[in-house]
């Protein structure tokens, strides 16, 4: 079956420091991969998104691309901050399989001022 | 904007007792879907409805019943809860557009 998988947290980075999340799945049909986030209290909301291969996902300074051939789509970001701590889902939705979405185990981003 | 309503978000039950969690969305999407979210393991599927009138199951439906009254509403219902179902569970809906979600309802029970 479909599945993501996570690099497990946390995470701890210092203030502007380099972010890599690394995300890999397993996939039957021809996914779309997301981003999600979740800061303490609240719902994930969407980050980024891409829809197939070479794709490149971007916002608020987060960036993923869909790389078919080693089937990832790892987060970076140049320069965190502290705003940024949260825990970061990766997630792929097939596109032969409705709306529904299969979530990674999600990785919690600490950074420290 | 509201989007997607959980109520309550938060909530103690004793073994054995029954409880809804409520959800609506105003954002006319005919897709909804309840998860449960527990450490390191994301969010897994319970049920969800793709269209009003119409329940299907997730990953993970065992102990849980849903009723899609309305293309606003899904509820989520516990008739018997257990520890094992100790949980933060979210809401969430769409329509050919990623899935928006709710703040979530922690459920803990004794």
């Amino acid at each position: 079956g479909d599945s993501v998988t996570q690099m497990e947290g946390p995470v701890t980075l210092s203030e502007e420091a380099f972010l890599t999340i690394n995300c890999t799945y397993t996939a039957t049909g021809y996914p779309s991969l997301f981003w999600y986030v979740q800061y303490p209290g609240e719902g994930l909301q969407l980050l980024l998104k891409a829809t197939k291969a070479d794709d490149k996902g971007s916002n608020k300074g987060f960036e993923a691309t869909y790389r078919k051939e080693t089937t990832s789509f790892h987060l970076e970001k140049g320069s965190v901050q502290v705003s940024d701590s949260a825990v970061y889902f990766c997630a792929l939705r097939v596109n032969n399989a409705g709306n529904m979405l299969t979530f990674g185990g999600g990785t919690r981003l600490m950074v420290k001022p | 904007n509201a989007g997607v309503t959980q109520t309550p978000k938060f909530q103690v039950l004793k073994t054995g007792q029954s409880m809804t969690l409520q959800c609506a969305q105003d954002m006319n999407h005919n897709s909804m879907y309840w998860y449960r979210q527990d450490p390191g393991m994301g969010l897994r599927l319970i049920y969800y409805s793709a269209s009003e009138g119409t329940t299907d199951k997730g990953e993970v439906p065992n102990g849980y019943n849903v009723s899609r009254l309305n293309k606003r509403e899904f509820s989520l219902r516990l008739e018997s809860a257990a520890p094992s179902q100790t949980s933060v569970y979210f809401c969430a809906s769409n329509q050919n557009q990623p899935q928006h979600f709710g703040d979530g309802t922690r459920l803990s029970i004794l």
